[in-house]
């Protein structure tokens, strides 16, 4: 069966340092690769998605840049990190029948 | 962009009720999703929906995929109380693209 893995789990990181999140899919292969962002008690927000290695697509401007690497890792990264950039970052997955399934998230705070 | 309007923002119910909210968009989706999200955990997809006029049921949940494919619902017979959490729908033009989700109905049950 397919299993997403999400790392860290909670980040608590200083306005204006570096973020690298991970996401990883197991089970599956050439998988389509999303980030999502959630603010507090909001609707989730698609902010990358990829169909393939090096393919990225970005849905908004911002702060935050994406990079899939391998097959099944897709990363989120920032160089230097906003307050806004806080909240709940999800990564989701899905195959053939483009059903969306997440992983358990990270926690980010930038303080 | 889309946006998708998702009602009743909060719904207070007794254990056994049964519950029904819904979504309406201002443009068509090819496909409807509805999860739920637990705090501090990603989504689960509850119910997929890829037709229009598409009732479909898993356990005690029903979904409806409106005929004019701006809408649809989900319904949950005899609540529980591990029916507690938020329900988010979602709409996904097609293929692998990223979902616009709903701002979430949260749900609360009183014994």
């Amino acid at each position: 069966s397919q299993t997403i893995h999400q790392w860290p789990a909670t980040l608590v990181q200083p306005v204006g340092s570096p973020l690298s999140l991970e996401c990883t899919v197991e089970g599956t292969s050439n998988p389509n690769l999303y980030w999502y962002r959630q603010a507090a008690g909001r609707g989730l927000q698609l902010l990358f998605y990829s169909v393939g290695i090096g393919q990225i697509s970005s849905e908004v401007p911002q702060n935050l840049s994406a990079s899939r690497p391998q097959d099944r890792q897709f990363i989120l990264s920032s160089k230097k990190l906003l307050l806004s950039d806080s909240g709940f970052y999800l990564c989701a997955w899905s195959g053939v029948g483009y059903e969306q399934y997440f992983g358990p998230g990270t926690r980010l705070t930038v303080t | 962009g889309q946006q998708l309007n998702q009602s009743p923002q909060s719904m207070f119910i007794q254990e056994g009720e049964d519950v029904s909210m819904n979504c309406t968009s201002s443009s068509i989706f090819n496909t409807w999703l509805w999860y739920k999200q637990d705090p501090g955990e990603g989504p689960v997809l509850l119910i997929a929906l890829y037709k229009a006029g598409e009732l479909t049921s898993n356990g005690r949940l029903t979904a409806q995929f409106g005929i004019t494919r701006k809408d649809s619902f989900l319904n949950i017979s005899a609540s529980i109380p591990s029916d507690v959490g938020i329900y988010f729908c979602a709409g996904q033009l097609g293929g692998a693209d990223g979902l616009t989700f709903g701002k979430g109905t949260h749900l609360i049950i009183q014994p």
